[in-house]
């Protein structure tokens, strides 16, 4: 079955320097990434996704790229503001939305004012 | 839409106790799922519906956990019966009909089993 590394475990950076948060997946027939944040004792959401014909997608501060090549994909959130601290979780969307998502172990972002 | 919506929103038990946990997916969702949180293991998958049959329960834990989705508004996810390592956030998430990759949880359930 699908398998998701992710990391780090956790990552504190100081606000306005960037947080990169890295994720590697193990069936390459997968096509569909997407990221999640969960806010303390909130629900996870989802906050961006990349889809395999597109090797970078962005929404503002934060960017996803991925390397099919490596299985591989990646999180960066520039300018680090103290809401962005949070649970980033990874996941494995499959093919084409017919499979659940499987998620990585998640990454604590800690943003130091 | 008040989204997915689960209750209790906390639950603390007894040990040997039967839990259950209770759903509501988004109207117009066909898709239902439960995931498991813990520090050690993250977000697991226990299960998931579709059309309120139950598809894949391979990551239901052991025969002790159950899941029924009765129609297409309501499923619950029972525990009996509990133990202590049965304590987690149990997140359900509902999709759109062919749409598995854009989920929208619940706020969870906060399972304490003393």
């Amino acid at each position: 079955g699908e398998n998701v590394e992710q990391h780090p475990s956790t990552l504190s950076v100081q606000e306005g320097d960037s947080a990169v948060i890295k994720c590697t997946y193990s069936d390459s027939a997968s096509n569909y990434f997407p990221w999640y944040k969960q806010e303390l004792g909130k629900r996870p959401q989802l906050i961006i996704d990349i889809r395999s014909n597109v090797g970078e997608k962005k929404d503002q501060r934060i960017a996803v790229t991925l390397n099919k090549t490596a299985k591989h994909f990646s999180l960066h959130i520039t300018e680090t503001q103290p809401e962005d601290s949070a649970v980033y979780f990874c996941a494995d969307g499959g093919i084409s939305g017919n499979t659940p998502l499987v998620f990585g172990k998640g990454t604590r972002l800690s943003v130091i004012a | 839409d008040a989204g997915v919506i689960q209750s209790p929103r906390h639950e603390v038990t007894e040990m040997g106790q039967e839990v259950t946990l209770r759903c509501k997916p988004i109207s117009g969702h066909n898709s239902l799922f439960w995931y498991r949180q813990t520090m050690m293991r993250g977000l697991e998958l226990l299960i998931y519906f579709n059309n309120n049959v139950p598809i894949d329960d391979s990551g239901m834990p052991e025969d002790r956990f159950s899941a029924k989705m009765p129609n297409a508004s309501f499923s619950t996810l029972k525990i009996q019966p509990s133990e202590p390592r049965d304590s987690a956030v149990y997140f359900c998430a509902s999709s759109l009909p062919g749409n598995n990759e854009k989920l929208f949880f619940g706020s969870g359930t906060q399972l304490s089993v003393l």
